[in-house]
């Protein structure tokens, strides 16, 4: 699975665009770039999937630049309940296994 | 609520002591993924079961054993316990090997060991 890299954390204000991004360089053809978020201490939350073409779901949307070097999620319009622990994943899709973690980007979204 | 039941929440418990950890996933899902999160270590992916069978495993200790049982609830056992094994443990359900991949998971077990 290819490494990703993120920033260790960010501030967005509340009712603002919060975007994430993430650094993929390795990844391969045939690796999903994967969301999730770890609200405090519960149990990681998935967010949205993509390979290439720019995804969107009711809660956020996944830009990946054309050469999949790297992407960026963005939350709309960030509330105090998005402030959590983004993860990026790469991760190939249909293998049905594991995700691998990094050490995400703590977003503290601030009134 | 992400349909996925870990029992119990809380556990305490010494060193050289043997617990097991319990996961329900979702209704109709075949796989089942365990993960420990340790402050140190983060996220890491322990092992997977798809329908009963073991498909993939991570970096899980030799005194740490999982199955799955025929009604997809499944187990992971913990022997020998060290200091070191204090950590939050996730069960993480999907619909199997394919489909979207998204995995749903359970509240977690927060395990201690003094």
């Amino acid at each position: 699975d290819a490494k990703t890299t993120q920033p260790p954390s960010m501030d967005c204000a509340e009712g603002r665009a919060a975007n994430l991004p993430c650094n993929h360089s390795t990844i391969s053809g045939n690796e999903y770039v994967y969301w999730y978020r770890q609200i405090h201490s519960q149990g990681p939350q998935y967010i949205i999937h993509g390979l290439k073409n720019n995804e969107t779901n009711e809660m956020a949307s996944l830009i990946i630049t054309e050469d999949r070097k790297s992407s960026t999620l963005i939350l709309p319009h960030a509330t105090l309940r998005d402030t959590a622990v983004y993860y990026c994943i790469a991760a190939i899709y249909n293998q049905g296994g594991k995700l691998i973690f990094g050490q995400g980007t703590e977003l503290s979204v601030k009134p | 609520d992400s349909g996925v039941t870990q029992t119990p929440k809380h556990l305490i418990t010494a060193t050289g002591q043997r617990v097991t950890l319990r996961c329900s996933p979702r209704s109709g899902d075949l796989s089942v993924y365990w993960y420990q999160q340790s402050l140190d270590q983060g996220l890491q992916f322990l092992i997977q079961y798809y329908n009963g069978e073991e498909r993939a495993k991570g970096n899980i200790l030799e005194r740490f054993s999982a199955q799955q049982f025929p009604d997809l609830h499944s187990e992971l056992n913990l022997s020998s316990l060290e200091l070191g094994d204090s950590a939050l443990y996730f069960c993480a359900s999907s619909d199997g090997l394919a489909g979207i991949n998204e995995q749903f998971f359970g509240p977690g077990t927060r395990l201690t060991v003094l």
